[in-house]
This record gives structure tokens, C-alpha cells and sequence, in this order.
């Protein structure tokens, strides 16, 4: 079974600056893969980034980066330059392996606001 | 274009109705999900669907059934609804078990 934390039920940034929204997971499968998705008050689920139990290097996309630590069990989402827009939900999520492939694991988000 | 598309968008029905969500992906994956998103925003799985063989069935009461035609299209129909079935449903797809993609929700309302 998989769990994943998000300690931050709501965070403030000021617009252009970087903001840090944790995760921790658990897991007992030896492969997994971590995932960030926004959901802006529209309602629509949108994938940010994805981090493989055996990437080398974290994963960045844009203005997105996950600072992830194995050995902690941590896969926190970076901001850099926050805009407006970024103001909405946040969703860590993970996928295990074998049956456990086939669904994703959420926290339960952190709600992320961009002050101007 | 729309690569997952979920009908309808919004479904208002009263206690004891009967109703069905349809999901349609056009992106040619072979997995498809369907997700429940609680007034909390809490979300989790509720099937998992490879080439039509269902692999995930979450603890959903038997209300709950979905059926897939096709690996196009993942449908879910709700018996005797209740109040507490009130949520956004989300559709998505996959290939394998790669990366997902949702549809935009359905906001299901019973009163």
C-alpha cells in the first residue's frame, strides 16, 4: 500500500518569488514513481512533473522542479518566479509497482495562493 | 481534440435515480481509471481498467459499475444514489501504467 503526506494544508507566496509545497511518501514496493499535478479552481487535474524511484537526477520542467530525497522519502515541489496563475491545488501523488501500477496514491493537496 | 472527455460535465439527480458518466480518451492508451474527489478535494481510485480486464476495484459499494466497450471508452453507471455519492468523478487514461491523463470532471450533485 502507498501513502502519501502534504503537511501544508494552505501556503501564501509572494508573486516572483520560490515556494517549497512537501510531500512524504511511503511505500514497500522497490519501484515507484512520484507525481505533481495543479488543479486550478477551474477543476481540471494538470500533470506538473513526474519523478522516478531511479531517476539519477531530480526532476525540473520549467519553472517546476522536485528536490527529491530517497532516503527521507520526501518529493517536495519547488516553484521558482511564482506567478498568479499558480495560484491552486496541489496534489503529490504516487504510483507503486505491479498492481499497484495501475492507480495513483494523492495526498490531500496543499492550496497554494500568489499574493501580488 | 480533447484527448479525455467526460459527459456530462455536471449531473444534478435526486436519491434512489439511477445515472451513468461516460469517458471517452482519444489518445490510443489501454488503461483507464476513474477517480472520486470528495467536497474535501480528497481524490481517490475508484477502478483501474487494462485492455478492458478490470485491475483495480477500490472498496466502491456494488451501486458502483463500470463498464468498458471498448479500451476507448470507460463508463460508470451508479445505482440508487445516494447522498453521500455527491462529488467531481474523474475519468483518466493511461498507457500501461504511465503517465495519466484526467478528463475535466464531472460534478455529480444528488439532492
Amino acid at each position: 500500500a502507498q501513502k502519501i503526506t502534504q503537511t501544508q494544508p494552505g501556503m501564501f507566496v509572494q508573486e516572483k518569488e520560490a515556494v517549497t509545497l512537501d510531500c512524504t511518501y511511503d511505500t514497500s514496493d522497490p519501484s515507484y514513481g512520484l507525481f505533481w499535478y495543479k488543479q486550478p479552481s477551474s477543476g481540471e487535474m494538470i500533470f506538473l512533473i513526474y519523478q522516478g524511484s531511479y531517476d539519477q537526477q531530480n526532476a525540473t520542467e520549467g519553472r517546476y522542479s522536485l528536490n527529491f530525497q530517497k532516503a527521507r522519502k520526501s518529493a517536495n515541489l519547488v516553484i521558482s518566479a511564482s506567478q498568479l496563475g499558480d495560484s491552486a491545488m496541489y496534489f503529490c501523488a504516487i504510483r507503486g509497482s505491479g498492481a499497484g501500477s495501475y492507480q495513483l496514491t494523492f495526498g490531500k493537496g496543499t492550496k497554494l495562493s500568489v499574493i501580488p | 481534440d480533447t484527448a479525455v472527455s467526460q459527459t456530462p460535465k455536471y449531473l444534478v439527480t435526486q436519491m434512489g435515480n439511477d445515472k451513468s458518466i461516460k469517458c471517452e480518451q482519444n489518445l490510443g492508451h489501454d488503461t483507464m481509471y476513474w477517480y472520486k474527489q470528495d467536497s474535501k478535494k480528497f481524490l481517490k481510485i475508484m477502478f483501474s481498467y487494462n485492455n478492458k480486464e478490470l485491475i483495480i476495484n477500490e472498496t466502491v459499494p456494488n451501486r458502483f459499475s463500470p463498464k468498458s466497450p471498448d479500451k476507448a471508452h470507460l463508463n460508470l453507471h451508479i445505482n440508487s444514489l445516494e447522498l453521500g455519492d455527491s462529488a467531481v468523478y474523474f475519468c483518466a487514461s493511461s498507457l500501461s501504467a504511465g503517465q495519466q491523463y484526467f478528463g475535466p470532471g464531472t460534478r455529480l450533485t444528488v439532492t
